[in-house]
């Protein structure tokens, strides 16, 4: 089945990395992608991972992906208190008509001055 | 500038009064759907809508219609509202089913 799972809190200090994780169950996925939600705010696409790739780095963000665990993580490095937020990841279903996003629980980083 | 917009942006109802809650998006993009987001449980997938005309039942599509007549427009609706449909909505569209999605702002219903 398609299911994505996320934990639901993470708390860090201001200046120290932050990872979240995440897992899924479908093989087949295409992309895989993190979002971040600001308080009060709808989601917004932070970076994606195409599946034949181990890792990405964007500036401060650094995504891994573990196919063969079906496990993927987000690092933020140097996390600030503007990074607060919750993070969602999502992977990419491709099956003829219902090819969608199914999106995790979320996961609320909550970084302390 | 390319976006998805929802109105309203808040509501407060009461039991049984119908409904609707508009999106638009200005992006030709091809799919549009409907989530709601409630503590602890994530987003979850109310209804898609792959084109015009073309809509489907997602995760949680009790107590919800949609309609796709024009590409650009995806409204839900809430035929009878109950107080279990309280929640924050969005609505968001890509070019196809499985890339990036773009959400609106969200509506936040409440419903008495």
């Amino acid at each position: 089945g398609e299911d994505v799972e996320q934990s639901l809190f993470l708390s860090v200090r201001e200046g120290d990395s932050s990872v979240i994780n995440c897992t899924y169950t479908d093989s087949s996925s295409t992309y895989l992608y993190w979002y971040k939600q600001e308080p009060g705010a709808g989601l917004q696409l932070l970076t994606y991972i195409f599946s034949n790739m181990d890792m990405k780095q964007d500036q401060r963000l650094t995504v891994l992906l573990n196919k063969k665990d079906k496990h993927l993580s987000l690092r933020i490095a140097d996390t600030q208190t503007g990074d607060s937020a919750i993070y969602f990841c999502a992977e990419s279903i491709k099956g003829g008509a219902t090819n969608k996003l199914i999106f995790g629980t979320g996961t609320l980083l909550a970084v302390q001055p | 500038e390319a976006q998805v917009t929802q109105n309203p942006r808040y509501l407060i109802t009461v039991t049984g009064k119908k409904l609707t809650v508009t999106c638009s998006q200005n992006m030709n993009h091809e799919y549009m759907s409907w989530y709601r987001q409630d503590p602890g449980l994530g987003l979850r997938q109310i209804y898609y809508s792959m084109n015009v005309e073309v809509t489907d039942k997602g995760d949680v599509p009790e107590g919800y219609k949609v309609s796709r007549k024009e590409k650009r427009n995806f409204p839900l609706i809430l035929e009878s509202p109950s107080p279990n449909q309280t929640s924050l909505y969005f609505c968001a569209s890509a070019p196809k089913g499985d890339y990036e999605q773009y959400f609106g702002p969200g509506t936040r219903l409440t419903v008495t």
